[in-house]
């Protein structure tokens, strides 16, 4: 079955520092990969996710993120944080007919 | 999200009572999906049914049980509640053939 690792347990950063979160799964083959945001105090909402195709997906909010099929990646970033980014990030991986969630990244931004 | 809603918003009880969390939605997806959420631990799935007489284990249904009522409603029972079950505890939805999952607003669930 399907894993997923975030090396990033609690990130801290100044508004306009660059951000990029670590994902990545355990095998290979056809991924589809999912990036969500769960603000505080609300649910997870998707930021976006890749299917095929540009590896390069961009999502709300200024965030993108790039496939690396080599190095079963799935990296988030956002080149210039804010404030309202605070927020808990969670990498998720389609396994058969499921979602495998990794176990999330804590970001925090300051003023 | 109110298209997947979830009830009750809150709730704390006590060792060995059964309760039921409730999960509705208007999105007319096929597919519902329990998970607990634990500070470090990410979200685990718990229970997931891809239509009314569809219903699967997740990687931690053992204290749990869930019942389909409706293609709209799914339904998250804790037999004889533990502490270990506190947590925040999320419904999802999905569409046939959509990967994509449609969260609720959650359930944080305290047992004493």
């Amino acid at each position: 079955a399907q894993s997923v690792s975030q090396h990033n347990h609690h990130v801290i950063l100044s508004e306009a520092a660059s951000l990029e979160l670590g994902c990545n799964y355990s095998y290979g083959g056809t991924v589809n990969l999912f990036w969500y945001v769960q603000y505080p105090g609300q649910h997870l909402q998707l930021l976006l996710k890749y299917f095929s195709g540009d590896p390069l997906v961009k999502g709300i909010k200024g965030f993108e993120a790039e496939f690396i099929k080599s190095k079963f990646s799935f990296n988030l970033r956002k080149p210039s944080v804010q404030w309202s980014d605070t927020a808990e990030y969670f990498c998720a991986v389609k396994d058969t007919d499921k979602l495998i969630f990794g176990t999330g990244t804590r970001l925090q931004v300051f003023p | 999200d109110a298209d997947v809603t979830q009830t009750p918003r809150n709730r704390i009880t006590k060792t060995g009572k059964r309760i039921m969390l409730e999960c509705s939605q208007t999105k007319g997806h096929d597919r519902m999906y329990w998970y607990r959420q634990d500070p470090g631990l990410g979200l685990q799935l718990i229970y997931y049914s891809f239509d009314v007489k569809d219903i699967n284990k997740g990687e931690i249904s053992d204290g749990y049980s869930v019942s389909r009522q409706a293609q709209a409603k799914f339904s998250l029972s804790l037999e004889s509640a533990i502490p270990n079950q506190t947590a925040l505890y999320f419904c999802a939805t999905s569409d046939y053939g959509e990967d994509t999952q449609y969260f609720g607003p959650g359930t944080r669930l305290t047992v004493l």
